[in-house]
Parts: structure tokens; sequence; C-alpha cells
């Protein structure tokens, strides 16, 4: 069974700051994998998928990297920004069926 | 409207009750999905529907029953419920291309359910 692992569980850092944030999964036999952002009860908004034949995807700030090998992936936050804080969810597909997710990461970045 | 809608976005109801959540979806997919999400748990899959067909239940009680009756409308059909039922209800629809590894999967704002 698929399990998905994210590190830090909380991260709070000064505003402008690169940070990084980290997700494993135990099974590499992946479709694809997504990192998506939660605020406070509010639905989910897809950020990124990177697609297992891939080994990064950017957009703006947000730069995500995926080693299927060794069952990792990681967010980078480039200049962080106070509207950055949220939960960040790391997910991964295993082809024709739902994703698995990790329990996200929640990030504050102070003004 | 655009993306994925549901409703109603906040639902109580005693253990006695029979209740409907909807979701919409104006994308064209193909695929759409229920998920749970509990306090302090990760998102947990509930229903996949491909085509209108249910392709996956994860385990999921009796007292949710899904239905899906075309590739734009999915509903989840709650009874006799439990207070550790309450939860995010958030539903999902990706492309669903067979064999195609971009199935980006798109969220809805979620029904907050308080069982009492």
């Amino acid at each position: 069974k698929q399990e998905v692992t994210q590190i830090p569980a909380a991260l709070s850092v000064p505003e402008g700051e690169n940070l990084v944030l980290n997700c494993s999964f135990t099974d590499s036999a992946i479709y694809n994998l997504q990192w998506f952002r939660q605020d406070p009860g509010k639905g989910l908004t897809s950020l990124l998928l990177i697609q297992s034949s891939q080994r990064e995807q950017t957009s703006g700030r947000l730069n995500a990297s995926l080693d299927k090998s060794s069952g990792r992936s990681t967010l980078y936050i480039a200049a962080s920004q106070p509207g950055d804080s949220a939960t960040y969810l790391c997910a991964v597909s295993g082809g024709a069926d739902g994703l698995t997710f990790g329990k996200g990461t929640h990030l504050i970045i102070q003004p | 409207e655009t993306g994925v809608t549901q409703t109603p976005r906040h639902l109580v109801m005693g253990m006695t009750n029979k209740k409907s959540l909807k979701c919409e979806q104006h994308l064209g997919h193909n695929a759409m999905y229920w998920y749970k999400q509990s306090a302090k748990k990760p998102l947990e899959l509930m229903f996949v529907y491909n085509f209108k067909e249910q392709t996956e239940n994860n385990s999921v009680p009796s007292r949710f029953s899904p239905e899906c009756p075309n590739s734009s409308h999915l509903f989840l059909h709650l009874h006799t419920l439990q207070p550790e039922d309450s939860a995010l209800y958030l539903c999902a629809s990706s492309p669903f291309l067979a064999g195609d590894s971009y199935n980006e999967q798109f969220f809805g704002p979620g029904t907050r359910l308080t069982v009492l």
C-alpha cells in the first residue's frame, strides 16, 4: 500500500526566504505526482503536476522535482511572501485510480 | 460557473437523517472522485468514477452511497451517519486518458459536514 510522508509538518519563516518542502513515497510505481495548496476551510488548488517520466516542473516562483527511483519529491518556493501561507499537500497517482496524499506541511510566512 | 462546484458548502445532520452532496464539473472531464478529509488525517480516497462507471470503492461503509448519472455530475448520498463521519468532503475531476500520466485532478471547495 502506497504511503506518502511530508516533512516538515509545520514551518514558519520570515518573508523573502527561499524554502524547501519535502515529500517521500514508498512505492515508486507512480504515474504522476501533484503538489497542492489548501487554504483554511477551502478546497485544494493544484500547483504543479510532474509526470513519472519528468524530473521537474516550474511555475513562477515554484519548482518541483521528482526522483522516482528514490521515492522523493521537493517543492522549492523562492522569495516567499505572506500570501504563500497555507498547507501544502503532496499526492501520488498509481494510474487509473485516485491520489494518495501526505498529511501536508503547514507553512506560515511572517511579514 | 467554472471548474468544480459543490453544494451545499455546509451541512449539519442528525444520525437518522438522509441527505445528499452534489458535485458538478464544467471542465469536460471523464473521471470524478470523492475524497474525505478528517482532522489530523491525510485526505482519503472514497470513490472513483471513470466514464460514469465506478472503478474504485476504497472500503467505504455502505452508509455512503455514490451516484454518477453522467460524466459532469456526482452525488454522495448519506444515511444513518455517525459523528465520526464529520469531515470535509471533497470532489475532484480529471481528464482520465487511459495510460496518460498527465491526469491532473482539480478539486471543488468541499462540503463541511457535521453529524450530530
